[in-house]
């Protein structure tokens, strides 16, 4: 099975602080078609997971551009420029290029 | 507005059975694969099931395989779960989620108890 492995597994930020997850993937995740299934969530507090990013770098329709994805092959990056406080919670990396689909184990965003 | 609403949770005992369901709402659910994720108590996600739109294709987590059952009416737009020899460590929160591999709308998520 892919390992996804988070870094840090926890971040304190002030507000608008900019600070970046890592994720790395213990093989490639570029699949046979051409793309890359590595996606990334935030679990607020109490709440399901929303997708924030999907295909690496794509921003999913309504989440704001100070998310920001990139990387390829097995080291991907999650950047958030100018933290807000609705952006605390855990984020997650998640791999759909091959079954059995995987998470990573999360990074806890929290107030400095 | 897609809607996902997970029901038939609740407290059973070791070794017994239990079938979750996912009604959805706001979208052509016969265009879209299907999953199960759990999280259990203060733990992280972990996939359990998907099923492409047609079901066509089905897989599972080797935690679950051969205990559990994913399945889908779309004429119902109703996703399933049937869960059998249930164990303490299936004990967690399940969601269904759309959009196989990249989970793009989660329900609110339904919690399963196991325990004598």
């Amino acid at each position: 099975d892919v390992v996804l492995t988070q870094t840090p597994p926890t971040l304190s930020a002030t507000i608008g602080q900019s600070v970046s997850i890592s994720c790395r993937s213990s093989q490639s995740l570029l699949h046979s078609n051409g793309n890359t299934y590595l996606h990334w969530l935030l679990q607020r507090p109490g709440q399901s997971p929303q997708l924030l990013i999907y295909s690496v770098s794509r921003l999913e329709s309504g989440v704001p551009n100070r998310f920001s994805g990139s990387g390829s092959g097995t080291d991907f990056t999650l950047k958030i420029s100018g933290v807000e406080a609705e952006d605390l919670g855990v984020y997650y990396c998640v791999q759909g290029t091959h079954a059995p689909y995987t998470f990573g184990a999360g990074t806890k965003l929290e107030l400095k | 507005e897609v809607q996902l609403v997970e029901s038939g949770g609740g407290l059973v005992q070791p070794g017994r059975s239990l079938k979750l369901s996912c009604l959805a709402s706001g979208f052509t659910f016969s265009n879209y694969g299907m999953n199960w994720i759990r999280q259990a108590p203060g733990k992280g996600l972990e996939w359990v099931a998907s099923i492409s739109s047609s079901s066509s294709y089905i897989y599972y987590a080797d935690t679950v395989k051969g205990r559990f059952t994913i399945s889908r009416d779309n004429a119902k737009n109703t996703l399933y779960l049937q869960m059998t020899s249930l164990r303490s460590e299936d004990t967690a929160l399940y969601y269904c989620a759309r959009r196989t591999g990249c989970f793009d709308y989660w329900g609110q998520g339904v919690m399963v108890t196991v325990s004598s």
